[in-house]
């Protein structure tokens, strides 16, 4: 069966890091998407991929980059991670005009 | 730029109630309306809304929209505690994207 995987599951790491989650999605879905949850903000779009090559920033995209190099992964890199980038994040995969499907998430902590 | 807001952002109510969720929202180009059910983990998919005026069922669960006004509703019917989660409402204006209000956490006691 098709599906997406993220990992790690759980990071805690420290203020200033480089980290990197990574998302692997076998539906062979063109879009690929990072969201990340807060309490009260629901999902709110980082960074996203419509293709090979392609990505485009979201509305919370400062401190988060991606690059998309083949159609099954989308890793996202915290360049110096902050605590505000406390979260949990989900990937998520889709064609252009039906659902998008989502990743178990990346529940990271940084202190 | 597309608004989504969802009322109430949480909800309290027993076995058996009936509830009734919405999302409003702002669009320049509508395409496409969806709920999501996320519990421990993962949102997973409900319903797309497309049209206004045609109900979308599926056993306790409908949801409908109304493009002139601007909304959508979920309603549960016949509650149950397995029905706690958070329901997300999402907006796709353009090519896959989707905008997502803040969530509703509803919580059914028995």
């Amino acid at each position: 069966d098709a599906e997406i995987t993220q990992s790690p599951r759980h990071k805690i790491t420290e203020t200033g890091r480089q980290v990197t989650l990574a998302c692997h999605q076998t539906w062979n879905h063109n879009n690929m998407f990072w969201y990340r949850q807060d309490l009260g903000h629901g999902l709110r779009l980082i960074h996203y991929s419509y293709g090979v090559q392609d990505t485009n920033k979201g509305e919370v995209s400062d401190g988060y980059s991606v690059s998309r190099s083949n159609t099954e992964d989308l890793p996202l890199t915290l360049e110096s991670a902050a605590s505000s980038q406390t979260s949990v994040y989900f990937c998520a995969s889709g064609d252009r005009a039906g659902e998008l499907f989502f990743g178990e998430g990346s529940r990271l902590t940084v202190l | 730029e597309d608004k989504v807001v969802q009322s109430p952002l949480s909800l309290v109510v027993h076995e058996g109630d009936t509830v009734t969720l919405n999302c409003s929202y702002e669009v320049t180009n509508f395409r496409s309306l969806l709920w999501y059910k996320q519990e421990k983990k993962a949102p997973t998919f409900l319903f797309m809304l497309t049209s206004s005026g045609i109900e979308k069922k599926s056993g306790r669960l409908s949801s409908i929209l109304d493009k002139k006004e601007l909304f959508s509703i979920l309603n549960i019917t016949a509650t149950q505690t397995g029905d706690s989660a958070i329901y997300l409402c999402a907006l796709r204006e353009s090519y896959g994207k989707l905008t997502f209000g803040q969530g509703t956490i509803l919580t059914v006691h028995p």
